[in-house]
């Protein structure tokens, strides 16, 4: 079956970095993107990766390895309002979205 | 980047009648549009996915007559829960894929229906 891993809660202080990490198992591969959620407001994209390797975007980076079923999303210089559910969602051969049930980040002051 | 508006964003409604929400594409078109559901602390639930000018395909589980979804254009499908009961509160989002596919999606803000 087709399934998306990722830790369900973490906790980390404003100003530090922290890594959130998705493994995943899906029938082909056409992406994988991250996208931020905040309590009763609809998904903000975050990231798109197809290729392997690191891509940067301000704060926020996303990672990718194909051959590992493997990405992370790296958030520096935290914020109170990064606080958040960071969704992993993995593109199949189909071109139907596979989610992760999402990581809940708490920023702590 | 492209927006999608959805609307109603809350609507509340008494058990047995029916809601429709909208979802257009504001600045580019979709061939394609999905339908999620969202239950409280869970990850979004693909419902259906919404095609301009066919079908619109079921996930399993999903009821067809239920939940009535049209995508009559390129910007614009809609979701009609018909005979709606206090189970089908929920948050109801959608997303639409631009035409010239370039891998991402875009998200309405979401629908909040509650069911009394």
């Amino acid at each position: 079956g087709q399934n998306i891993d990722q830790p369900t809660e973490m906790t980390a202080t404003e100003g530090a970095i922290v890594q959130i990490n998705c493994t995943y198992q899906t029938s082909g591969f056409n992406g994988l993107f991250w996208y931020q959620q905040h309590a009763g407001e609809a998904p903000t994209f975050l990231s798109y990766n197809v290729l392997d390797g690191l891509e940067e975007k301000g704060r926020f980076s996303s990672f990718l390895s194909r051959s590992k079923g493997y990405s992370y999303l790296l958030l520096k210089e935290l914020q109170m309002k990064d606080s958040a559910s960071y969704l992993c969602a993995v593109m199949d051969s189909n071109y139907q979205l596979i989610w992760g049930a999402g990581t809940k980040l708490i920023i702590k002051p | 980047g492209a927006v999608v508006s959805q609307h109603p964003s809350r609507v509340i409604c008494k058990s047995g009648t029916s809601v429709k929400i909208e979802c257009r594409s504001l600045d580019f078109q979709a061939t394609t549009m999905f339908w999620y559901r969202q239950f409280p602390k869970k990850s979004l639930m693909l419902m259906a996915t919404s095609n301009e000018g066919s079908k619109a395909t079921y996930e399993q589980g999903v009821e067809k007559d239920k939940f009535l979804i049209n995508h009559a254009s390129l910007t614009l499908s809609t979701l009609t829960v018909t005979s709606a009961h206090p189970e089908d509160s929920s948050f109801y989002i959608c997303s639409a894929r631009d035409r010239r596919d370039t891998g991402e999606l875009f998200f309405g803000e979401g629908s909040r229906l509650t069911v009394l």
